[in-house]
């Protein structure tokens, strides 16, 4: 099985940097997904990780540990329309390819 | 470039009517879907995924099932509708190199 835990929520000035962390523990790891839903949409794909390190994308980076089962998500010069849910799936070893998501962090960007 | 549908957007049905929704996907070959179901307040829920036409795994036992009668086709049913099935279903894909995983925009059903 898998537990995978990020904060409910979070909030954040706009122009900020937020940090969004995710931990897990799993038998096995293929990769990690972060995610971005906004409320009643379906979640959109940010990254994908597998290796240890940042991945940079933008205003967007996601890191990876996969030895200490850590990742976060960061978020420079936020804008109003970051705020969002953002979750957080992990996929356990065995060539499923089946990602399992945590409860997701819902982030407020105040002005 | 893929794209993924799913209709209708919206449903709205009885307990103990059927269900039938429907998830399609251009511009990949040979893609693994998912369908996800996401209940008020709570996390995406894996409900079953398929590798290929005709290959379905469930991960959770309850009273609905799902089809893939088409590479790039998945159809999630019931045959009666239970008010826990209310939610947000998602359908997405994955591609042969696993690294993007995608979704389509959802259907939102409410059993009443």
């Amino acid at each position: 099985g898998q537990n995978i835990d990020q904060p409910t929520e979070m909030t954040a000035t706009e122009g900020a940097i937020v940090q969004i962390n995710c931990t897990y523990q799993t038998s096995g790891f293929n990769g990690l997904f972060w995610y971005q839903q906004h409320a009643g949409e379906a979640p959109t794909f940010l990254s994908y990780n597998v290796l240890d390190g940042l991945e940079e994308k933008g205003r967007f980076s996601s890191f990876l540990s996969r030895s200490k089962g850590y990742s976060y998500l960061l978020l420079k010069e936020l804008q109003m329309k970051d705020s969002a849910s953002y979750l957080c799936a992990v996929e356990d070893g065995g060539g499923s390819y089946i990602p399992t998501f945590g409860r997701g962090t819902s982030l407020i960007v105040h002005p | 470039s893929q794209t993924i549908h799913q209709w209708p957007a919206t449903l709205v049905q009885p307990v103990g009517s059927p269900l039938s929704l429907e998830c399609t996907v251009e511009g990949t070959s040979n893609p693994n879907l998912y369908w996800y179901r996401q209940a008020a307040g709570r996390g995406l829920q894996l409900l079953f995924y398929s590798v290929g036409i005709g290959q379905i795994s469930s991960e959770v036992p309850q009273n609905l099932s799902a089809s893939r009668p088409q590479d790039r086709q998945f159809i999630l049913s019931s045959k009666k509708l239970l008010l826990s099935d209310s939610g947000f279903y998602l359908c997405a894909w994955r591609g042969l190199a696993r690294d993007e995983q995608y979704f389509g925009p959802g259907t939102r059903l409410t059993v009443t």
